[in-house]
């Protein structure tokens, strides 16, 4: 069973941009989270999706949103780049069952550098 | 927010040592998960823990839930270089319920394992 993709693995754009990163969870999880990860602050949580919706949002500005289509793939956009918008974003997929609720499956990242 | 604090924050060991890390929260947590994270690369799963006291293994790798329920710890026997990258523990705080796709992750622990 392939694993979580997202595309594009590196993106270099200029503060202002905007950006658009893909998530393509396992085949069946219907959950996908964001998270974004740098060296200062970690692991730090966006959002959940689960059959469209968003149900779960963590603490950052509006200029970072997200959707989830009916096929369970996921986008994440971020207006109005900044410096500090510089990052490794993470998408996670879970499936939700009773025995692993809560375990989720990373793909490798985008690494974003606004310049 | 929530934290978690991981410790050590990085573990220099020679190859065949034991390596012992942990976690802990100042509230209790109903999930703990460890995972490993190589450069460049999105964190695996390595442990899923979901009962207080819980005792799991995964070939090397020894994983608990604290009785408290506020820390959790992993063992590494017989370290080999491949074990080198980050290891972060990560989890879902409450009694009970769902945190609809958010984890909390520790700040890491960058183990070194030198042949």
């Amino acid at each position: 069973k392939a694993g979580v993709t997202q595309t594009p693995r590196y993106l270099i754009k200029t503060r202002g941009q905007q950006v658009t990163l893909s998530c393509s969870p396992i085949s069946g999880h219907r959950s996908v989270s964001w998270y974004q990860q740098t060296p200062g602050q970690g692991l730090q949580f966006l959002f959940e999706y689960f059959s469209e919706t968003q149900r779960n949002k963590g603490n950052f500005p509006g200029r970072f949103s997200g959707r989830q289509f009916s096929n369970s793939r996921s986008e994440m956009n971020v207006s109005t780049l900044e410096l500090g918008d510089s990052a490794l974003y993470l998408c996670a997929s879970s499936l939700l069952s009773a025995s692993s609720y809560n375990e989720q499956f990373f793909g490798p990242g985008t690494r974003l550098t606004v310049l | 927010g929530q934290q978690l604090n991981q410790s050590p924050q990085s573990m220099f060991i020679q190859e065949g040592e034991d390596v012992s890390m942990n976690c802990t929260s100042s509230s209790i947590f109903n999930t703990w998960l460890w995972y490993k994270q190589d450069p460049g690369e999105g964190p695996v799963l390595l442990i899923a823990l979901y009962k207080a006291g819980e005792l799991t293994s995964n070939g090397r790798l020894t994983a608990q839930f604290g009785i408290t329920r506020k820390d959790s710890f992993l063992n590494i026997s017989a370290s080999i270089p491949s074990d080198v990258g980050i290891y972060f523990c990560a989890g879902t705080p409450g009694a009970g319920g769902t945190s609809y796709g958010k984890l909390t992750f520790g700040q890491g622990t960058i183990l070194t394992v030198h042949p």
